[in-house]
């Protein structure tokens, strides 16, 4: 079945550097994919719609410049943290839709991400 | 804005026996889906049931079943004859399409806790 990629599966990097995450549509092409924040056991909560083509579409509270999302291409959408900060270690899971209606999603296997 | 809840934190099970996770949501549209999604120490979220609100009959899926009560807004899960590997996160999710050519956004529940005993 169709499967979405995540690189890297994990990443550490130091206080005020960048950090790049990709979210890949392995066989099938979407035009959409999520990205979610999740703290450890806590819940998905979604941060933005990555649209190819267009800009993304962030959800309250989430910051877009520090936040970067740029879907690059029907099967790859990126995430940028910018000038991280420890409070952004968390785990970032993308997700595609698997159906027309969009209601069933393919996830990617997430990053951890750990910034010192 | 639609809510889940999941009132259990925690959930424990011994191996072979039945337990419930329970779901409640808030909407006020008629069309939406339901969904269990279980997290294994690995992370990667793992479909584990589907179910589209217009259908009466609840889904099933191997040991896996739903009691959707669409009127209460009541999804719970019901694992049988629980096994070692059910252990994991189960999140309950509702998504509802947002019309056109965009797509809905899925809600997740806090989540539940379950452990199995041996």
């Amino acid at each position: 079945g169709a499967v979405v990629s995540q690189h890297p599966s994990r990443v550490i990097c130091k206080s005020g550097t960048s950090v790049k995450i990709e979210c890949r549509s392995l066989d099938f092409q979407a035009t959409t994919m999520f990205w979610y924040r999740q703290f450890p056991k806590q819940s998905l909560m979604l941060m933005a719609t990555s649209n190819e083509g267009s800009k993304a579409t962030y959800e309250q509270g989430v910051e877009k410049d520090k936040f970067l999302i740029n879907h690059a291409s029907l099967t790859l959408s990126t995430l940028t943290v910018t000038s991280a900060h420890p409070e952004d270690s968390s785990f970032y899971i993308c997700s595609a839709p698997r159906t027309r209606s969009g209601d069933t999603q393919y996830f990617g296997p997430g990053t951890r991400l750990t910034v010192l | 804005a639609q809510t889940v809840t999941q009132s259990q934190p925690e959930m424990s099970v011994q191996e072979a026996e039945t337990v419930t996770l329970s779901c409640t949501y808030d909407t006020s549209e008629s069309d939406y889906y339901l969904f269990w999604y279980k997290q294994p120490p690995s992370r990667q979220m793992i479909l584990v049931i589907r179910q589209e609100a217009y259908k009466q009959q609840n889904a099933t899926e191997n040991r896996f079943s739903v009691n959707f009560q669409k009127a209460a807004k009541s999804f719970s899960l019901k694992i049988s004859d629980s096994q070692l590997g059910d252990a994991a996160m189960y999140f309950c999710a509702f998504y509802q399409n947002a019309g056109g050519t965009s797509y809905g956004k899925l809600t997740f529940g806090q989540g539940t806790i379950l452990t199995v005993h041996p």
